[in-house]
């Protein structure tokens, strides 16, 4: 199973948003697909961000946001801040043959 | 809380094996699935596959299959991972995590074990 395509990069000024795509996803017709979305600093475990495309686990600011239509989702971020400067993987998860895959990932640099 | 605590780092030569180790706690181990992902330097993260600690039911990426063994040990609350037939570009820091709902959501995730394979 390929990778999911993501941009190599996204930059923004401190406070505009962002969005991220994430194209690739198996349709429904093949089953359920879940899409979650991770941050990755430098030395750090990812951390969970975004699941079942648009749900933020607890303690994850809400200026995180996430869509999906067709075979593209997308993660975006409101009022970029300094420490939202990472690297952001999308994955998805298809239940119809419970195989998973990561995206590109993409580097965000807050100018 | 939860703590996943993985074994320290490995050097191996190329065609020899590593078992790496997840120690969990915190929660019902057999409750909750178990992914492992790697990322090679300067690559990307990358899906192993999983393993049901309450069955030992396994299932890898198609990449994987044949040379990855994911394994459990109730006994202890541990995971392990066995990757066969090393070749350089396994070298990677290799992560455990856990499934949120079943659905490939990892909301926590160990430290990371570096494998290097090199000659």
């Amino acid at each position: 199973q390929s990778a999911l395509t993501q941009p190599a990069s996204v930059s923004g000024s401190p406070g505009q948003s962002i969005t991220i795509s994430c194209t690739g996803i198996s349709s429904d017709v093949e089953g359920f697909v879940y899409v979650s979305w991770y941050q990755h600093q430098p030395g750090k475990a990812p951390k969970l961000i975004l699941y079942n495309v648009a749900n933020r686990p607890s303690g994850v600011s809400n200026r995180f946001s996430g869509s999906k239509s067709g075979n593209t989702a997308s993660l975006s971020i409101s009022g970029l801040q300094a420490e939202d400067e990472a690297d952001y993987y999308c994955n998805s998860y298809s239940s119809y043959n419970s195989v998973g895959v990561f995206g590109t990932g993409t580097r965000v640099t807050v100018l | 809380q939860v703590q996943l605590v993985q074994s320290g780092a490995e050097v191996k030569k190329p065609g020899a094996s590593v078992r790496v180790s997840c120690e969990t706690s915190g929660f019902p181990f057999t409750g909750y699935f178990m992914h492992w992902v790697r990322q090679a330097p300067g690559q990307g993260l990358e899906w192993l596959g999983w393993i049901n600690p309450n069955t030992g039911d396994t299932n890898y990426a198609q990449k994987f299959q044949g040379r990855v063994t994911m394994s459990r040990d109730t006994s202890i609350t541990t995971v392990f991972m066995e990757v066969n037939w090393l070749r350089s570009d396994d070298t990677a820091l290799y992560y455990c995590a856990r499934d949120l709902n079943g659905n490939s959501h990892f909301d926590y995730w160990g430290q990371g074990t570096l494998v290097t394979v090199s000659s």
